[in-house]
């Protein structure tokens, strides 16, 4: 199985930070990435697919690039709602699989 | 408004089984897959499993943890995706999501991506 490794597990920003997380594939998966947030309690809410494609509705400060093995999540500037876990996705090959998560914490 | 809602989640005893369902409304079933996610307490997400829709046979792909315990199943007539547990162990205790995958295709080669997930259901294996 194709393994995901997401870093960092966790960070703390403070609102109009930038922030990048960074997922690393253990074998190329083109662009078959996905990031997803969850807030707690709720379910996963999908940011981006295909790697860079913004999922309509979701907000331009959520960018996504990379591809082959190296991926990053990028919030351009933090707002109060954008606390929460970000997980990314493989889905180029089965079984799929998550990254283990970061959360973003409130500095 | 595309709603999925699980519903069958509850406390069952280590070995036992358990089928949860999920009632999809606002799109039309029949065009997509669908898939399984769970997520034990404080833990991240696993992908569970996927069915395919009729176009491509209702195929299906299981996470290895699963396999062989767990048989995902649709009725597109009746709006429902369900996931049949048996042989349960302590260690399938999560939340399970339902989630509708979206297709796209970009530059000639075709994505996926889960757009639209359930609320989740709670599964509870212990004796």
């Amino acid at each position: 199985a194709i393994q995901m490794t997401q870093s960092p597990s966790s960070l703390s920003a403070s609102v109009g930070d930038r922030v990048t997380i960074t997922c690393r594939a253990s074998q190329g998966i083109g662009s078959d990435l996905g990031w997803y947030q969850q807030k707690p309690g709720k379910a996963p809410k999908l940011l981006i697919y295909a790697a860079s494609s913004l999922q309509s509705g979701v907000s331009s400060r959520f960018s996504g690039s990379g591809s082959g093995t190296d991926f990053t999540l990028t919030i351009s500037s933090l707002q109060p709602e954008d606390f929460a876990t970000y997980y990314c996705l493989q889905d180029d090959n089965y079984p799929l699989t998550f990254g283990g998560g970061t959360k973003v914490e409130i500095k | 408004e595309v709603q999925l809602v699980e519903s069958g989640g509850g406390l069952v005893q280590p070995g036992g089984s358990l089928r949860l369902s999920c009632a999809v409304s606002g799109f039309t079933l029949s065009d997509y897959y669908m898939d399984w996610v769970r997520q034990a307490p404080g833990k991240g997400l696993e992908w569970v499993g996927r069915i395919r829709n009729k176009v491509h046979s209702y195929t299906t792909e299981y996470a290895a943890s699963v396999k062989d315990r767990f048989t995902i199943s649709r009725n597109d007539s009746e709006h429902s995706v369900f996931l049949h547990m048996n042989s349960l162990k302590t260690e399938d205790t999560a939340v399970y999501y339902c989630v509708r995958d979206f297709l796209t295709a970009i530059s000639g080669n075709t994505y996926t991506a889960f757009d639209m997930w359930g609320q989740g259901t709670l599964v509870t294996v212990s004796s």
